[in-house]
């Protein structure tokens, strides 16, 4: 079965820094581009990053500079690097695989169950 | 960024109706729309693809059309399980958006 599981997330100041990590199964991640998607409460959904096969890397502009997404091959796991947190950040962070490898049509076949992030003071 | 805005954020129907969402994108995008389904407290779930591939285990009641800047979603045969909230997403450019979603609601 393949399996995507977050984990990391929790309360964290404003300013603060927080590391995400999914752990995926049943595929290897380096075989596909990867995402992170996050939702707010109440609201809808915001694409955040992406990681190319290649290891190219793009990010929303919100976050853009704060944000880092990175990968651990042999441990078949995804990370979110997030510094300078900010309140709007406070959302549902998901880990989201896109089985397009590149040929375009890019869409989110496989979703974690989320990972809770609050910037509060 | 191209913007996705969806219609209506919110629409009541019956069980065994048909239902209709709208998006439309603030410039063309070929056929590059997916559509997810969410549930409350859930992970979203990929329905359709390229405007109007059904993915695989979806059932036969969802069908996606459109292209250029237009896109709908319809189900036919409403069933319970299909009252959720439902989101356009593009992916003509690198910097993928999301429409705001249309929740579905029963009558």
């Amino acid at each position: 079965e393949m399996l995507l599981v977050e984990s990391g997330g929790g309360l964290v100041q404003p300013g603060g820094s927080l590391r995400l990590s999914c752990a995926a199964s049943g595929f290897s991640i380096t075989d596909y581009y990867m995402s992170w998607v996050r939702q707010a409460p109440g609201e809808g959904l915001e694409w955040v990053s992406v990681i190319y096969t290649g290891g190219s890397t793009y990010f929303a502009e919100s976050v853009r500079g704060r944000f880092t997404i990175s990968r651990d091959n042999p441990n078949n796991t995804l990370y979110l690097q997030m510094n300078t947190l900010k309140s709007e950040d406070t959302a549902v962070y998901y880990c989201v695989r896109d089985p397009s490898m590149g040929r375009g049509y890019e869409n989110f076949d496989l979703w974690g169950q989320g990972t809770l992030v609050t910037v509060s003071s | 960024d191209i913007q996705m805005t969806q219609s209506p954020s919110s629409l009541s129907a019956s069980v065994g109706d048909s239902v209709t969402f709208t998006c439309r994108a603030s410039q063309s995008i070929g056929t590059y729309v997916n559509w997810y389904q969410q549930k409350s407290g859930k992970a979203p779930k990929l329905l359709i693809y390229a405007a109007s591939t059904l993915q695989r285990g979806v059932p036969s009641r969802f069908r996606g059309s459109g292209s250029g800047t237009d896109f709908t979603l319809t189900v036919t045969s409403l069933q319970p399980e299909d009252f959720a909230t439902y989101y356009c997403q593009q992916s003509f450019t690198t910097l993928i958006t999301f429409g705001q979603g249309t929740k579905l609601e029963i009558k």
